[in-house]
């Protein structure tokens, strides 16, 4: 069975600080593996997505992704945190083996960025 | 329109009572997704639609949940006698082609409280 897991229920990090949110996954096949970002009260914004390529992906606003097979994990990361990056991060992961592409999600992770 | 949308932002019921929520895709997407979003259950998917057909409704959380799509765009999610574990935010998403390189789109939601 496809799996997603956000071992952090919630990262803290320094405004300029590096932020790093972690997530790994289980797939069968290849991944195809998803970020988003969801502020308060919003809907769920797409950052970036892996498919296929370069190991690391860039995105919106700033944040990267890297995939590392060996691992399987797809942390979400980004050079130097905002205040305005606090939000609730999902990675998700597409099933590909029910041939209907739902997401399987993660259960997200609280990013606060610090002042 | 320039992305999805969702009616009501927000709707209070009473428990027993009958609940419609509507997702308006955006234009020309074939793929429509509802997914749930309850506190400490995440994200779940519900209901996957390709055009006006729902090859995968096995989200669905019982048989008080409804949904169907006609024209190939709108979308109506109908909860019937409504439970107070019914409380969630439902979330639509719509992508261009089924597929499991696209991206999909989401809608800011409906927020259900079931008093």
């Amino acid at each position: 069975a496809q799996s997603v897991a956000q071992p952090e229920d919630q990262v803290n990090v320094a405004e300029g600080n590096p932020l790093t949110v972690k997530c790994t996954y289980s797939v069968s096949g290849n991944p195809y593996l998803f970020w988003y970002v969801q502020y308060p009260n919003r809907g769920l914004q797409f950052l970036l997505k892996y498919i296929t390529g370069d190991n690391l992906v860039k995105g919106s606003y700033g944040f990267e992704a890297e995939f590392n097979k060996s691992q399987t994990s797809f942390h979400l990361k980004k050079p130097s945190a905002l205040v305005s990056d606090s939000a609730l991060y999902f990675c998700a992961v597409r099933d590909i083996a029910s041939g209907t592409y739902k997401y399987i999600f993660g259960t997200g992770t609280r990013l606060k960025v610090l002042a | 329109g320039a992305g999805v949308s969702q009616s009501p932002s927000n709707k209070v019921t009473e428990k027993g009572k009958d609940v419609e929520l509507r997702c308006d895709p955006i234009s020309g997407h074939t793929a429509l997704y509802w997914y749930r979003q309850s506190l400490g259950q995440g994200l779940e998917f519900l209901i996957y639609f390709q055009g006006n057909s729902a090859p995968d409704k096995s989200g669905l959380p019982s048989d008080r949940f409804s949904a169907e799509r006609t024209g190939g765009s709108v979308s109506t999610l109908t909860i019937q006698r409504t439970q107070q574990e019914d409380s969630a935010v439902y979330l639509c998403a719509s992508s261009s082609l089924d597929g499991a390189r696209q991206t999909q789109y989401f809608g800011p939601g409906t927020r259900l409280l079931v008093l």
